[in-house]
């Protein structure tokens, strides 16, 4: 099936560690989104791509960093320098007008 | 920034009554969006209205556009529980932007049954 998977679902991190979260589509979609959702609050956008190997900053990108290597692929990394990473992180992707989104990853710092 | 911001921030009616939910927006846009997202689940996309249309209907959803007010609507009508959800407006920037896809804070509504 065509889709947008984001992974894994929970993620605990400790204090002081970088992690990487998983953003695959099979829907040959050029842009793809990552944004970052605090609880009882709206979307805000980290980092999007419009094509390979290219993307842009969004409204929040410090102490996260991306790559876009490959079209099906958009992986964010969340830094040490992210003093508050807590939050739900959610994952869209499209080629124009609708987005389509993953199911998010939450990610829990311990 | 966020680019939009939804009005009201909370919403509660009965089953069979018509929701309101309405988006104000700062930029100039291509289009303007709503989506829903269930209680820690991934949006799904609703309706989509370009920056030339006024108004659209999909099913009971309404929704109206007025780019000299920079606002848009959501009308849900004939409302069940199951459209218990938040609803977001995105807005699709013009120019140098690019495909940038920015999201309101969005609007829990809630209907009981």
């Amino acid at each position: 099936d065509g889709g947008i998977t984001q992974s894994p679902k929970y993620l605990f991190r400790k204090e002081g560690q970088n992690v990487t979260l998983s953003c695959e589509q099979n829907l040959n979609h050029d842009a793809m989104y990552w944004y970052r959702q605090d609880p009882g609050q709206g979307l805000r956008l980290i980092y999007y791509s419009q094509i390979v190997n290219d993307f842009q900053k969004g409204d929040i990108a410090e102490g996260y960093s991306v790559s876009r290597e490959k079209k099906e692929s958009f992986p964010l990394t969340v830094t040490s320098a992210q003093k508050n990473p807590t939050a739900f992180y959610l994952c869209a992707s499209r080629l124009v007008g609708e987005a389509f989104f993953g199911q998010g990853t939450r990610l829990t710092v311990v | 920034s966020q680019q939009g911001e939804e009005d009201p921030q909370a919403l509660s009616i009965q089953e069979g009554e018509n929701a309101t939910m309405n988006c104000s927006y700062k930029t100039s846009i291509n289009n303007l969006q709503w989506y829903r997202q269930n209680s820690g689940r991934g949006l799904v996309h609703l309706i989509l209205i370009r920056s030339n249309e006024r108004e659209k209907h999909s099913g009971r959803l309404r929704v109206t556009l007025d780019t000299s007010k920079k606002s848009s609507s959501l009308l849900i009508t004939a409302s069940r529980a199951a459209d218990t959800a938040s609803y977001f407006c995105a807005t699709d920037g013009r120019g140098t932007s690019g495909s940038r896809l920015t999201f309101g804070e969005g609007t829990q509504l809630t209907v009981n049954p």
